[in-house]
């Protein structure tokens, strides 16, 4: 079964650039969420989605960043115009929110640069 | 508000050592907590949990018990093995339904034969 899908895995883009981070969810799950990794703020949620709305987009550092979710299986996270300390390691991933376990499942993240 | 706590690393152990990794949550009711591993150039993947005081999570050779009176959600596991090296993120769910996880920073293993 495939999992949760993203690309792309690595973007190397100078500062001013817009950079837009794809994500394709688990068949079935109605929940999505946006993480960003770095070595200084570990994992922090940026938004999340339940049945394609925004629940809670607090984590969202600035105006810069955008998300969207059309439809059931697409995502994406937009960061318009990217600075350095935007760089870090964006990950998605889904659930299915009536589900009793919360288990997420995460995509192998895409690796952003800006230089 | 919510929160999680774990132990600052990196945590370095021979084979077979015993690894004790800890975590302590602030949290509104009764959440559900997990323990999550992250391999190098992966994404995280779900290693254990528990969703009430006292619940004991297990998979391969690790565990971890929910302590209400301590807020504490520890993850032992008794012989460690090279391939455990990884990230290990202690995480809560709140227990209104529909909400997010909230990780701890992660905890860096490195295990040397």
């Amino acid at each position: 079964d495939a999992g949760v899908i993203q690309s792309p895995r690595h973007e190397v883009t100078e500062m001013g650039q817009e950079v837009t981070l794809r994500c394709k969810p688990i068949s079935g799950h109605n929940s999505l969420f946006w993480y960003r990794q770095t070595m200084m703020r570990g994992l922090e949620l940026l938004i999340y989605f339940n049945n394609n709305v925004p629940i809670d987009d607090s984590g969202m550092p600035e105006d810069r960043f955008s998300a969207k979710m059309p439809n059931a299986s697409f995502s994406t996270l937009k960061i318009q115009p990217s600075e350095p300390r935007d760089s870090a390691v964006y990950f998605c991933a889904s659930t299915s929110s009536g589900g009793a376990t919360g288990e997420l499942f995460f995509g192998e993240g895409s690796r952003l640069t800006v230089l | 508000g919510n929160s999680v706590t774990q132990m600052e690393g990196p945590v370095t152990l021979s084979e077979e050592a015993f690894l004790t990794i800890n975590c302590t949550y602030t949290a509104t009711g009764y959440p559900s907590l997990f323990w999550y591993v992250q391999y190098p150039g992966e994404g995280l993947q779900l290693l254990l949990k528990a969703t009430k005081a006292d619940d004991k999570g297990s998979n391969k050779g690790f565990e971890a018990t929910y302590r209400k009176e301590t807020t504490s959600f520890h993850l032992e596991k008794g012989s460690v093995q090279v391939s455990d090296s990884a990230v290990y993120f202690c995480a809560l769910r709140a227990y209104q339904a529909g909400t997010a996880l909230i990780f701890g920073k992660g905890t860096t293993l490195s295990v040397s034969s």
